[in-house]
């Protein structure tokens, strides 16, 4: 298994509609969970860090945590063109030092 | 001011050259890194330093070679260049290196081996 998975995509979603991107993990990640957003020929950027069981908002984006399913998730609701990118999940090394990230994930939104 | 620079942002080569790739971080960060994404834009750590002291080194071949001389500086020298070497290069930092915080990019380097 590998260490983050997230599906590849394309995922694509109307303008307006929530965008919902999944990601697992396995049990070589833990602690802290994060998502970056990656536009084409640019480097990633945090959107969200989750640290806790549940749900954590941000304006439109909404991330939820599962440890007990290692399952990281990340809404985006009202979404806009502008949203259209990659999206990279990434967890903590269970052993520490490094953060491990997904293949990544990418968001098309049709206006 | 950029956080995290890296120069340059393209570099065209040939096979057997060397090339090197510096950064620069003035987020007062202990802890830079270099990664490599491929063409799939998987995003893989290469090298990890923490206040100037290596402390991941993922089976990298030995034709790279990070080198920090203060912790707000880390370079990629690459010997020998192959095909295979062609991604993007970025650079990043973050506050600490237990890999449970934030981690800042720089605008990374286009590598491309001809």
């Amino acid at each position: 298994q590998k260490e983050v998975e997230q599906n590849s995509g394309p995922l694509s979603v109307p303008e307006g509609a929530i965008a919902s991107l999944n990601c697992t993990y396995s049990d070589r990640v833990s602690q802290s969970f994060f998502w970056y957003r990656q536009y084409s020929g640019k480097s990633p950027e945090l959107i969200m860090s989750i640290y806790s069981n549940g749900d954590k908002e941000d304006g439109r984006f909404t991330a939820q945590l599962n440890k007990a399913s290692q399952y990281v998730s990340l809404l985006i609701r009202d979404s806009q063109p502008s949203d259209s990118a990659t999206y990279l999940c990434a967890g903590g090394h269970t052993g520490g030092f490094k953060t491990i990230f997904g293949a990544g994930t990418r968001l098309f939104v049709k206006a | 001011d950029t956080a995290v620079s890296q120069t340059p942002k393209y570099l065209v080569t040939q096979m057997g050259n060397d090339k090197s790739i510096k950064c620069e971080q003035n987020l007062g960060h202990d802890t830079m890194y270099w990664y490599k994404q491929d063409s799939k834009k998987f995003l893989k750590i290469m090298f990890s330093y923490n206040n100037k002291e290596l402390i991941i080194n993922e089976t990298v071949p030995n034709r790279f070679s990070p080198k920090s001389p203060d912790k707000a500086h880390l370079n990629l020298h690459i010997n020998s260049l192959e095909l295979g070497d062609s991604a993007v290069y970025f650079c990043a930092s973050s506050q600490d290196g237990t890999g449970w915080v934030t981690i800042y990019f720089g605008e990374g380097s286009w590598l491309t081996v001809v």
